[in-house]
């Protein structure tokens, strides 16, 4: 799987949208972008994943840039409890493992 | 989205003993599943893969005889930390896997918190 790059920790402002960046510049054709987001002392949770085209569904957006070499993760309208360690993985797709990185920390505030 | 859960939450143990995780997918069989192992502000590192009625493939680094793994049954896999030394102590994470979508879905379980003392 290819290696992912990013930030180390971001803030956002409860009520705006949560912007979380991630490079993955080695990634294959055949590689899907997923996130997952670890909530304190919480196993991590599924959020979205997306191979070529932006997905959205009810939790987040994902935008992946035309040559796939990076995506955003959108959390259109951050809360508290959207605090967490979110992780953006590369992955084959086919029952293999996923390979975690040190994931971006969002604090959301008041 | 699926659910899957792990027993116990938490387990304090003596050095020296042997504690079993269990980790159960509730409503979904999950023919592959994964034991993770987290240290305090790590991220997660993957243990072992486990299919069902095979045996576990371990990660480098990580000893298939002290951590023996069973996968006996499409929803239900365990962990048996044997002879735990207070360095095992750490957050223990399984996840069932399914494709019944068309593409893999990873649950993850709530973890286990051991402590060795």
């Amino acid at each position: 799987d290819a290696k992912t790059t990013q930030p180390t920790s971001m803030d956002c402002a409860e009520g705006r949208a949560a912007n979380l960046p991630c490079n993955h510049s080695t990634i294959s054709g055949n590689e899907y972008v997923y996130w997952y987001r670890q909530i304190h002392s919480q196993g991590p949770q599924y959020i979205i994943h997306g191979l070529k085209n932006n997905e959205t569904n009810e939790m987040a957006s994902l935008i992946i840039t035309e040559d796939r070499k990076s995506s955003t993760l959108i959390l259109p309208h951050a809360t508290l409890r959207d605090t967490a360690v979110y992780y953006c993985i590369t992955h084959h797709g086919t029952a293999s493992k996923l390979t975690f990185g040190t994931g971006t920390r969002l604090q959301v505030t008041l | 989205g699926a659910v899957v859960s792990q027993h116990p939450s938490w387990v304090i143990c003596k050095s020296g003993t042997s504690v079993k995780i269990e980790c159960r997918s509730l409503d979904f069989q999950a023919t592959t599943m994964f034991w993770y192992r987290q240290f305090p502000k790590q991220s997660l590192m993957l243990m072992a893969t486990s299919n069902e009625g095979s045996k576990a493939t371990y990660e480098q680094g990580v000893e298939k005889d002290k951590f023996l793994i069973n996968h006996a049954s499409l929803t239900l896999s365990t962990l048996t930390v044997t002879s735990a030394h207070p360095e095992d102590s750490s957050f223990y994470i399984c996840s069932g896997l399914t494709t019944a979508r068309g593409y893999d879905e990873q649950y993850f379980g709530p973890g286990t918190r051991l402590t060795v003392t």
